[in-house]
């Protein structure tokens, strides 16, 4: 079982609708990012998040530390959203720096 | 354009062959973090880099890989007897510290093996 998982894998909707994008993880973390990649590699972070909730445009995230359990959400949704969406997690008790990825969920905006 | 760069961003090899990439950070990140991708997956961590010293390198796939960053600017990544399930894309991220650790990451280099 992977220590990231997210749900939906795929998901196509029509523009304008209120997307969610799940991620579980199953270790103790320090920080949890979410990841914008578009075809031919490009990666961006878009939140890092330790607790609570925050907001930036159309895009919100929220976590939950207890139940280890984070969303992200895209309001009024565009074709230009279109892309992958990553959940990331940093382990916490020190070990490797480096992030644990979820496999990520193709997110296709149809207009 | 995150200001982390990437060299070279193709590269095909035939089995067997050596390969180097590089990668420039930020140039203030003292960071630096090396990521495999493959068709489908996740990026899966490597190694990373604190300056010049290598603090993780138990991640790298075998011993064919290897990494360098001499002077604590640029790194690199080298594969060594380069096999076909080495095909990927090579991904370089730069952070500030580990407390501000919004990592930027660099377009990546793809690597074909034939």
């Amino acid at each position: 079982k992977n220590e990231v998982e997210q749900s939906p894998q795929n998901l196509t909707a029509q523009e304008g609708e209120f997307i969610t994008i799940n991620c579980s993880y199953s270790v103790g973390i320090s920080a949890l990012h979410w990841l914008q990649q578009h075809p031919g590699g490009g990666i961006v972070s878009l939140f890092m998040l330790s607790s609570g909730k925050k907001k930036h445009g159309r895009l919100i995230a929220t976590i939950n530390i207890q139940e280890k359990h984070s969303s992200l959400h895209i309001t009024a949704s565009h074709p230009r959203d279109s892309a992958v969406y990553i959940c990331a997690v940093r382990t916490s008790g020190g070990g490797a720096d480096g992030l644990t990825f979820g496999k990520g969920t193709h997110l296709i905006i149809q207009p | 354009d995150t200001g982390v760069s990437q060299d070279p961003r193709h590269k095909i090899t035939k089995r067997g062959q050596n390969v180097t990439f590089r990668c420039d950070p930020i140039s203030e990140h003292n960071r630096l973090y090396w990521y495999r991708q493959t068709l489908g997956q996740g990026p899966e961590f490597l190694t990373y880099f604190q300056n010049e010293a290598q603090l993780e390198k138990s991640r790298l796939l075998s011993d064919r890989f290897s990494a360098e960053r001499p002077k604590g600017s640029f790194s690199t990544l080298e594969i060594q007897h380069t096999e076909q399930g080495d095909s990927a894309m090579y991904l370089c991220a730069s952070s500030l510290n580990r407390a501000k650790n919004i990592q930027y990451f660099g377009a990546g280099t793809r690597l074909s093996v034939l």
